[in-house]
């Protein structure tokens, strides 16, 4: 079965860092891309950002490029987010969802639970 | 960067209706086109995928059809479960933008 658990969210003061992770198990870590996608509360789905199987293409939206940093340890089954600089219009629930396949232009087949990040002084 | 636009942002409907969600692209984005379902206080979950493939273990009333720049999602008989927001996703070009999403509720 396979499963996503995200973790790493909380409260954390603007211009801060935070470091997300998301543990995969079920499933071939190292065979799939995998992305970030967040949501505030109440609102619709943003993607963040994107990573192929082996790291070797990286996407990002504008409104994170050049503080955030996506990265995976395939030994270890697991896909981070560092967050930097950290704004208020970051605040929201950040889900990881599996690529549907080893690049990062296929669609998202499973999703986390999402981890809460909250930024607020 | 490629816009999706997806109508209606809000439907009422209710029991066995046929509903129509629809996704437009600003370019060509070829099949690279997935559609997602949300209930509140869940994760999204994968329906169709490359524009008009259903996901393993969804239900056949939903399917989805299109390519280029119009893509449509249809449900043909709603029923209670499918109560909820849907989403598409363009996956051709970064950023891989969703749609702003159709809630659909009992009418």
């Amino acid at each position: 079965e396979v499963q996503l658990v995200e973790s790493g969210g909380g409260l954390v003061q603007p211009g801060r860092s935070l470091r997300l992770s998301c543990a995969a198990s079920g499933f071939i870590f190292d065979d799939y891309a995998m992305h970030w996608v967040r949501q505030i509360p109440g609102k619709g789905l943003e993607w963040v950002s994107s990573i192929s199987w082996n790291s070797g293409a990286i996407g990002y939206a504008d409104s994170v490029k050049g503080r955030f940093t996506v990265s995976r340890d395939n030994a270890k089954n697991s896909l981070f987010l560092q967050m930097n600089s950290l704004r208020a219009e970051d605040m929201a629930l950040y889900y990881c969802a599996k690529g549907g396949g080893s690049s990062t232009y296929y669609y998202y087949d499973y999703w986390g639970l999402g981890t809460l990040v909250t930024v607020s002084s | 960067d490629i816009q999706l636009t997806q109508s209606p942002s809000f439907l009422s409907a209710s029991v066995g209706d046929r509903v129509t969600i629809t996704c437009r692209a600003s370019q060509d984005i070829s099949s690279y086109l997935a559609w997602y379902q949300q209930k509140p206080g869940k994760a999204p979950k994968l329906l169709i995928y490359a524009a008009s493939t259903l996901q393993s273990g969804v239900p056949s009333r939903f399917s989805g059809s299109g390519s280029g720049t119009e893509f449509t999602l249809i449900i043909s008989s709603l029923q209670p479960e499918d109560f909820a927001t849907y989403y598409c996703q363009q996956l051709k070009n970064y950023p891989l933008i969703f749609g702003g999403g159709t809630k659909v509720e009992i009418k």
